[in-house]
């Protein structure tokens, strides 16, 4: 069965204070590796896709890795801002399109 | 702008009574999928569509229908038969090599 966790359910971190969330998966075939920020009572917003082990993508604070079982999403010196629900998704090899998602890390940033 | 609208963003619905969810979107995308999302777990999948008259069950799929008439449309019908219908429900669209756009959102409450 395919499966996706992340790791921490949730952080708590100071501004400044850089760390990594964690998205550990086990799929039969993987497509692509999504991540996604969602706040609180809104639809999920797109931040990378990573297709294969080795690839790395940036956007401002943030910083997606993968290798062969997990990704990484490290936040650099984040902001009150960044604080966010991450969620990580994989597609597996199938013919649709479907992703399978974890049940995500709560990050609070504090002041 | 292109994407994707889900309304209402809040429906309230009695013990016994069917409802329906709106997602209608102008990205013209082949594939459209609905999600729940309750605390503390990931999104579910409950229905999916490839195509405009063909849609697929996901994972949680009893209690709830769905039609497919038009490409831009994909309204999610609970009916009286799903016993725990208060959620977050997601609606989402893709094409082939693009990650998901997702709605803003329907938070049902049972009443």
């Amino acid at each position: 069965e395919d499966q996706v966790t992340q790791s921490p359910e949730a952080l708590r971190l100071q501004e400044g204070e850089s760390s990594s969330l964690n998205c550990s998966y086990t799929v039969s075939g993987l497509r692509g590796l999504f991540w996604y920020r969602q706040d609180p009572g809104k639809g999920p917003e797109f931040l990378f896709t990573l297709y294969s082990a080795g690839e790395e993508k940036e956007k401002e604070r943030l910083k997606a890795t993968l290798t062969k079982k997990e990704s990484f999403l490290h936040i650099t010196a984040p902001k009150p801002e960044d604080s966010a629900t991450y969620l990580c998704a994989v597609q597996v090899r199938e013919g649709a399109q479907k992703l399978v998602f974890g049940q995500g890390t709560r990050l609070t940033i504090n002041p | 702008d292109g994407g994707i609208t889900q309304s209402p963003k809040y429906l309230f619905r009695k013990e016994g009574q069917n409802v329906t969810l709106s997602c209608e979107q102008n990205l013209n995308h082949d594939a459209m999928y609905w999600y729940r999302q309750d605390p503390g777990q990931g999104l579910r999948l409950i229905y999916y569509s490839q195509i405009v008259n063909d849609f697929q069950k996901g994972d949680i799929a009893e209690g709830y229908s769905v039609s497919r008439e038009k490409k831009e449309s994909f309204p999610l019908t609970v009916t009286s038969a799903q016993k725990n219908p208060t959620a977050f429900y997601l609606c989402a669209s893709s094409n082939r090599g693009t990650g998901y756009t997702f709605g803003s959102g329907t938070r049902l409450t049972v009443v």
